[in-house]
């Protein structure tokens, strides 16, 4: 069955520790997303990627890094620079950027221990 | 930024009854789209509504456009247990790129 798959689905970051949560999509998909969701909020976007080897910041990136090397796959690092790292992330896919319906993956919870 | 606002954040019907969800936004989109959410879980797209639509059904779902009023609703009908979940809409437009901007969200309970 095509879908996302993020991974792990719950993660314990330490203070000064990068931590990267896992993204893959076998829908074949070229535009890929991270949100981030706080408790009671909509959606913030933090990066996506229209293709391959390209990327652009949405509007909560500062703390946050991502790669997108393969087609099915966009990784995200919260980096130490990310003061509030805790919440529940989101990766989503969709045929193309804008005007398409996205899929979603079942999110990570990522917790400061 | 948040474009979209749900009205009400929260709504609690019995089962068997139709539950309304409002949006509004503040600038000129070009699709708008809801999504239910299950608690703890990822997004489910619903419905996609282009911007010279008024309406649009699927199943027990009904959602509205009203482009001069820049507000949307989704009807759910006969509601279920199953249907307990939060549903956001998200629009796009050219000013956000056409990346989706989304709203906070109502939390639907349904009681059996």
């Amino acid at each position: 069955d095509g879908g996302i798959t993020q991974s792990p689905k719950y993660l314990f970051r330490k203070e000064g520790q990068n931590v990267t949560l896992s993204c893959e999509q076998n829908l074949n998909h070229d535009a890929m997303y991270w949100y981030r969701q706080d408790p009671g909020q909509g959606l913030r976007l933090i990066y996506y990627s229209q293709i391959v080897n390209d990327f652009q910041k949405g509007d909560i990136a500062e703390g946050y890094s991502v790669s997108r090397e393969k087609k099915e796959s966009f990784p995200l690092t919260v980096t130490s620079a990310q003061k509030n790292p805790t919440a529940f992330y989101l990766c989503a896919s969709s045929m193309i950027a804008g005007l398409q319906p996205q899929h979603f993956g079942d999110g990570t919870r990522l917790s400061i221990l | 930024s948040q474009q979209g606002e749900e009205d009400p954040q929260a709504l609690s019907i019995q089962e068997g009854e139709n539950a309304t969800m409002n949006c509004s936004y503040k600038t000129s989109i070009n699709n708008l789209q809801w999504y239910r959410q299950n608690s703890g879980r990822g997004l489910v797209h619903l419905i996609l509504i282009r911007s010279n639509e008024r309406e649009k059904h699927s199943g027990r779902l009904r959602v509205t456009l009203d482009t001069s009023k820049k507000s949307s609703s989704l009807l759910i009908t006969a509601s279920r247990a199953a249907d307990t979940a939060s549903y956001f809409c998200a629009t796009d437009s050219m000013d956000s790129n056409y990346q989706l901007i989304w709203g906070a969200g109502t939390k639907l309970i349904i009681k059996p």
